[in-house]
């Protein structure tokens, strides 16, 4: 299946300061990249989304870059809050619709 | 309110004993999946399903086995062949198996202890 290689595996930022995950993949016909959000004791929530055909999305305080090329894609997530503090998955899908995860990257944020 | 229900939210077992984990979704989603997480470690696929009766192997689905007889349900049965079955247990659906729809939503897990 897909390899997603994710990084950091933990995070400490101060509040207001940005956070950024990356991840890479190896499967080049990927075309579908969903980042998720897991609070302790809850399942995953995707936050934001990326298809191939476009380079960068934002939403609010985060966004999500594309180099297809170079088959990696990041999370950055601005200004963080207490509230951000959680577990991120980045995910990139193979074969027909599965999704492979990365190993996730745990989010603290200092007040 | 619709959404993807996992029940229980704790389950205990002994050692050798078959347990079911149940997944219900009332979204209308044809497709469903069973994920396994261990600390330290993202989500492994144990099996998939595309649409009723019919369900595929995920990476790790040795030990695990399925059913898919409705579309709103799809249990999750750990089997006492599965060597180390201690884990939070993911169940998850999509609207379609296809690459241009298939944002995933999740339930809110369980977690199996065996002892």
């Amino acid at each position: 299946g897909e390899n997603v290689e994710q990084h950091p595996s933990t995070l400490s930022v101060q509040e207001g300061d940005s956070a950024v995950i990356k991840c890479t993949y190896s499967d080049s016909a990927s075309n579908y990249f969903p980042w998720y959000k897991q609070e302790l004791g809850k399942g995953p929530q995707l936050i934001i989304d990326i298809r191939s055909n476009v380079g960068e999305k934002k939403d609010q305080r985060i966004a999500v870059t594309l180099n297809k090329t170079a088959k990696h894609f990041s999370l950055h997530i601005t200004e963080t809050q207490p509230e951000d503090s959680a577990v991120y998955f980045c995910a990139a899908i193979y074969g027909d619709y599965k999704l492979s995860f990365g190993a996730g990257t745990t989010v603290t944020v200092r007040a | 309110d619709g959404g993807i229900t996992q029940s229980p939210k704790y389950l205990f077992r002994k050692e050798g004993q078959n347990v079911t984990l149940s997944c219900e979704q009332n979204l209308n989603h044809d497709a469903m999946y069973w994920y396994r997480q261990d600390p330290g470690q993202g989500l492994r696929l144990i099996y998939y399903s595309q649409i009723v009766n019919d369900f595929q192997k995920g990476d790790i689905a040795e030990g695990y086995s399925v059913s898919r007889e409705k579309k709103e349900s799809f249990p999750l049965t750990v089997t006492s062949a599965q060597k180390n079955p201690t884990a939070f247990y993911l169940c998850a659906s999509s609207i379609s198996g296809a690459q241009v729809n298939t944002e995933a939503f999740f339930g809110q897990g369980t977690r199996l202890t065996v002892v």
